[in-house]
């Protein structure tokens, strides 16, 4: 079965708009944690924002922000004023309190247009 | 700090041939995972450690993947034999701890088999 779902192949964004990458997971844990990572086109995976299960507020990482809605089981990526070097793969990534695996979605290509 | 460290960058063999991909994670960190990444697949967890013991290896595609990790400070993922099939880029990764502790990405080896 799915565990993270990315259901945007690719999104466009002009640069300074925000923009939101959706993200949906499917565990049966109560205690999880979720991520999202970037992927430019150099292939390096660099870490982003995280955001536990047990966490009130919504995550947020400079023009990162996680938009948590637990009932829903949705972990969507916020970036805000988007620049063009934000230009990469997205990744939204699950790991799951009891098996400590981390799974990741399909990705989603975000092109930033001037 | 040295981040997680990957050798080599990039491999190319021909078909049949044993494919050898180290990676020696960050000093202190108890986990290690492996991943595969492709166009088709997206990235696909592997094989993960814990204090150099595997705990999980059900990612790993067949008999001819085999991982090891002999010390805390080293681990290889093996293919023998070779196939086309297994061109991909292969990341190793390492987190101090299990729960909401990132995960850091060495460089990623890309594989060629022709």
């Amino acid at each position: 079965a799915q565990k993270i779902t990315q259901t945007q192949p690719g999104m466009f964004v002009q640069e300074k708009e925000a923009v939101t990458l959706d993200c949906t997971y499917d565990t049966s844990d109560q205690s999880y944690g979720l991520f999202w990572y970037k992927q430019p086109s150099s292939g390096e995976m660099i870490f982003l924002i995280y955001q536990g299960s047990y966490d009130e507020q919504n995550a947020t990482e400079g023009r990162y922000s996680l938009n948590f809605q637990k009932a829903r089981k949705s972990a969507n990526l916020v970036i805000s004023a988007s620049q063009l070097g934000d230009s990469a793969m997205y990744f939204c990534a699950m790991r799951e309190g009891a098996t400590d695996k981390l799974i990741f979605g399909t990705g989603t290509r975000l092109q930033v247009f001037p | 700090d040295a981040g997680v460290i990957q050798s080599p960058r990039h491999e190319v063999t021909e078909m049949g041939q044993e494919v050898t991909l180290r990676c020696k994670p960050i000093s202190g960190h108890d986990y290690l995972f492996w991943y595969r990444q492709t166009m088709m697949r997206g990235l696909e967890l592997l094989i993960y450690f814990n204090n150099n013991v595997p705990i999980d290896d059900s990612g790993m595609p067949e008999d001819r993947f085999s991982a090891k990790m002999p010390n805390a400070s080293f681990s290889t993922l093996k293919i023998q034999p070779s196939e086309p099939r297994d061109s991909a880029v292969y990341f190793c990764a390492s987190t101090p701890t299990g729960g909401g502790e990132k995960l850091f990405f060495g460089s990623g080896t890309q594989l060629s088999v022709l």
